[in-house]
């Protein structure tokens, strides 16, 4: 079945550098590809989605970026900030399926 | 205000009790959803549930049983509870089954001891 693979656990950055995360996926049927950030302590909410009918999106100073030749995705975070200090979860779901199947996150931290 | 209440919000268990956790959500939503986060496996995909109806259940043990009395209700009843069931478990909704954007509720964080 469908693997999707984080393989940053941890990045850090300096406040106000871009962070870039990555995540890839196994299966070319995959067709929704969405990002989750769970502060600390805290639950999960929805960030970011990209559709493969399309390679990039943005909202702010997020931007995710597919590749689906390689079959990778990431989130790009421009002028990080404090308030991004999170794990950030991303995550691959087929059209045909209910599932969505998860990385296992990248905590990012945002160094001042 | 909370539109996905997770109660409680803490719970320790001895081994071998069993234990609800309940989920209400306020959303107006047809799609319900149980996730575990522990720190072995960060986040695992147990139940979904559209109109009160399971449609995918990916949880071996049958320990594990959502209960839907209501459409936005979906409980979540554990048995024979066992240290290893320890994990945070999280309450999600969408509009429909296979619709994208899931909400979260703020967790049930079980402590088997």
């Amino acid at each position: 079945g469908e693997k999707v693979e984080q393989h940053q656990s941890t990045l850090s950055v300096r406040e106000g550098d871009s962070a870039v995360i990555n995540c890839t996926y196994t299966d070319t049927a995959s067709s929704y590809f969405p990002w989750y950030k769970q502060e600390a302590g805290k639950s999960l909410h929805f960030v970011i989605d990209i559709r493969s009918n399309v390679d990039r999106k943005q909202s702010q100073r997020l931007t995710v970026l597919l590749d689906k030749k390689a079959k990778r995705f990431s989130l790009h975070i421009t002028a990080t900030q404090p308030e991004d200090s999170a794990i950030y979860f991303c995550a691959a779901k087929m059209d045909s399926n209910y599932q969505l199947i998860w990385g296992s996150g990248t905590k990012l931290i945002i160094k001042p | 205000d909370p539109k996905i209440i997770q109660k409680p919000k803490y719970l320790v268990a001895v081994t071998g009790s069993e234990k609800i956790l309940i989920c209400e959500q306020y959303l107006g939503h047809n799609a319900m959803y149980w996730y575990r986060q522990s720190a072995k496996k960060p986040l695992e995909f147990m139940f979904s549930y559209s109109y009160q109806k399971l449609m995918d259940n990916q949880t071996a043990s049958s320990r594990f049983q959502p209960q839907s009395s209501k459409k936005n209700h979906l409980d979540l009843q554990i048995t024979a509870l066992k240290p290893d069931d320890s994990a945070t478990y999280f309450c999600a909704s969408s509009q429909d089954p296979g619709t994208d954007t899931l909400y979260f509720g703020a967790g049930t964080r079980l402590s088997v001891l």
